[in-house]
């Protein structure tokens, strides 16, 4: 079965950026999708389609792809960010798929 | 606003039935794309299905696991989404969410044991 590949965790300082990634071999041809969750709360989708932007969610929050590989870039890393972050696409027959999670820890 | 609000989780048996709604408000319902996501205790988000709207065909899509166990449904006239879940297992054990991809709601546990 497809799958998506995440590290489970990155750690940064406050103000610096942070990177996590999300590998899959369909990637090239469907859109991923990023959720931020809080512990105890329901997913956020903080970017869709590669590299669109919901309302609401800070210009610091960005997403871009390449090849099998898409990246959630988080600039200037505040607190508040600190999450647990997935990936989500779908394979070449539509069936939606999610990474494992990275947790991120601001230091 | 969107508003998404789950309920019918509780404790099952094994092998057991059980049926989650999900309320929608605050868009059109029956334009869209409605999926629940479970989250097992202290692990990842897991896509569990998705139905169409009927304007896409209104047809489903299921997860190897719950294929053949779980379907899911809508009825656009009471903007709800519903999930029939049976022949339960304790790996069912999981916060259930209904979502539009862009909204998601509180969720609500099931907890399958004996």
């Amino acid at each position: 079965s497809y799958e998506l590949t995440q590290a489970p965790s990155v750690s940064v300082s406050p103000g610096q950026t942070a990177r996590i990634t999300c590998s899959g071999d369909a990637l090239p041809k469907q859109y991923a999708y990023w959720y931020q969750q809080k512990p105890g709360q329901a997913p956020v989708l903080v970017i869709y389609k590669d590299s669109e932007r919901p309302s609401g969610i800070p210009e610091r929050i960005s997403g871009s792809s390449s090849g099998t590989t898409v990246t959630l870039t988080i600039s200037g890393v505040q607190a508040e960010d600190e999450a647990d972050y997935y990936c989500q696409s779908a394979d070449s027959s539509g069936t939606v798929v999610f990474g494992g999670g990275t947790k991120l820890t601001v230091l | 606003e969107v508003q998404l609000v789950e309920s019918g989780g509780g404790l099952v048996k094994p092998g057991g039935s059980l049926r989650l709604s999900c309320a929608a408000s605050g868009f059109t319902f029956n334009n869209a794309w409605m999926s629940w996501v479970r989250q097992a205790p202290g692990k990842g988000l897991e896509w569990v299905g998705r139905i169409k709207s009927k304007t896409d065909g209104g047809t489903t899509d299921y997860a190897a696991p719950v294929k053949g166990r779980f379907t899911i449904s809508r009825d656009d006239s009471k903007n709800t989404l519903y999930l029939q879940m049976s022949s339960l297992k304790t790996d069912d054990t999981a916060v259930y969410y209904c979502t539009t991809a862009n909204d998601w709601g509180q969720g609500t546990l099931v907890t399958v044991s004996s």
